[in-house]
Order: structure tokens, then sequence, then C-alpha cells
């Protein structure tokens, strides 16, 4: 089915560990974005790609690594997961007229 | 950093009532302003995609006005329903970055 999915929904991890978080559209749209979701902050920008290879920071950036080596893919890494990172992450892509959003995936760091 | 500031913070209203929301955003370097309905437990969706100062856009008991100038966008909603309950998000687009405001958490009651 075409659209925006993200994998895992749900994810518990251990601080320290690393854990990537999947997206994968299939519109082929040039710019994809990562947004962390928490109260009384809405959604704030992590990081997002113009292009295939093109990335670059949001508001808060730190504690998170992307990639994207193919236009529908763009893996977030959190390279040692710390509390404070525990939070419901949104993957989306954008068209000439909007965002479109995956599902969340909720991830909670013990 | 981008502000982008959303008021009130949450509104309690009775079915029939209209109500409205502000927008504000930095003047300069405005691209577009984006206004999206999340319901709780799914993902945001597109409600206006606004470009041009003074436009006014539609969709149902659902209007939104927007001022470049002074850098504001207001959200209406006529004849409040329990089914309009949602936070309603806008965002602020220059060039590449999508910054979302932090939200007006609506609900209706019967």
């Amino acid at each position: 089915d075409a659209g925006i999915t993200q994998s895992p929904r749900y994810k518990i991890t251990e601080t320290g560990r690393q854990v990537t978080l999947m997206c994968h559209q299939t519109w082929s749209h040039s710019y994809m974005f990562w947004y962390r979701q928490d109260l009384g902050h809405g959604l704030r920008l992590i990081y997002y790609s113009a292009a295939a290879d093109i990335t670059d920071k949001g508001e808060v950036p730190d504690g998170y690594v992307v990639s994207r080596s193919k236009t529908e893919n763009f893996p977030l890494t959190l390279e040692s997961a710390t509390r404070s990172q525990t939070s419901v992450y949104f993957c989306a892509s954008r068209d000439p007229q909007s965002l479109h959003f995956g599902n969340g995936t909720r991830l909670t760091v013990t | 950093i981008l502000n982008v500031e959303q008021s009130p913070q949450s509104l309690h209203v009775q079915e029939g009532d209209s109500t409205n929301f502000t927008c504000s955003f930095p003047s300069s370097n405005f691209y577009a302003l984006h206004w999206y309905r999340w319901e709780t437990a799914k993902s945001p969706e597109a409600l206006f995609v606004m470009t041009l100062n003074g436009d006014e856009k539609k969709k149902g008991r659902i209007s939104a006005t927007l001022n470049t100038k002074e850098g504001y966008s207001y959200l209406y909603i006529k004849g409040s329903q329990p089914e309009d309950s949602a936070t309603y998000l806008c965002a602020f687009i220059n060039t590449d970055k999508l910054i979302f405001g932090t939200g007006t958490r609506l609900q209706v009651f019967p």
C-alpha cells in the first residue's frame, strides 16, 4: 500500500543501548522529517532531509543520528539511549501541499 | 530559533459554540503556514496550507486566515461539535524546515 510506515510501533530499550527507528515512504517525496512528541512541547523537529544523502539538524538533534541513502527510507538512530529520549516519534514526508505522517513509534527507555 | 506560538493552550466549549485559535510565527522568511488536526492516538492530518498574505481557506465549518506581514493566522470553527475535539497544530515553513507550535487542545462537550 502507498503511504508512510514506521516500525516498530512500540519499543522498550535500556539506557545506553543503541536503537534504530525505521521510516519508509512509497511516494518518492524528497523531504522527510523526524519529530518527537512530548507533553508541553508539541512536535519538535529532530532531523530532516531534503533528498537522498542530504540531512540537516532540527530543533533537538542531540543524541540522534539519521541517514538517507535511499529516497524512501529515513532511519533515526539513538546511539546511546537515555531516559529523556522516552517519547513518541513521528516520521513524516512532505508533498508540495502538506506533511504526511506515519503512525508513530512509542519508545520507552528504562 | 524559530518561535511558533499558539493560543490558547486548551479550550473547553459547549456543542454549538463557535471558537477560534491563534498561531503566531516569524514574519520574516515566510514560505507557508500549515494547520493540522491531531486526534488522540492518531497521526496529525493536514487541514490547510496557506501561502499568501490575506489567504482565507474554508473546509466545512472550519476556516483559517493568514497575515504574513504581522505573523499570525487564525483558525475558526463554527458551531463546534464533539467530533471536533482534537489538538489543532499550526506549522511554519521557511524554505526547508517545518516547525510546529505547541498546539491548542479543543474539547467540545455535548
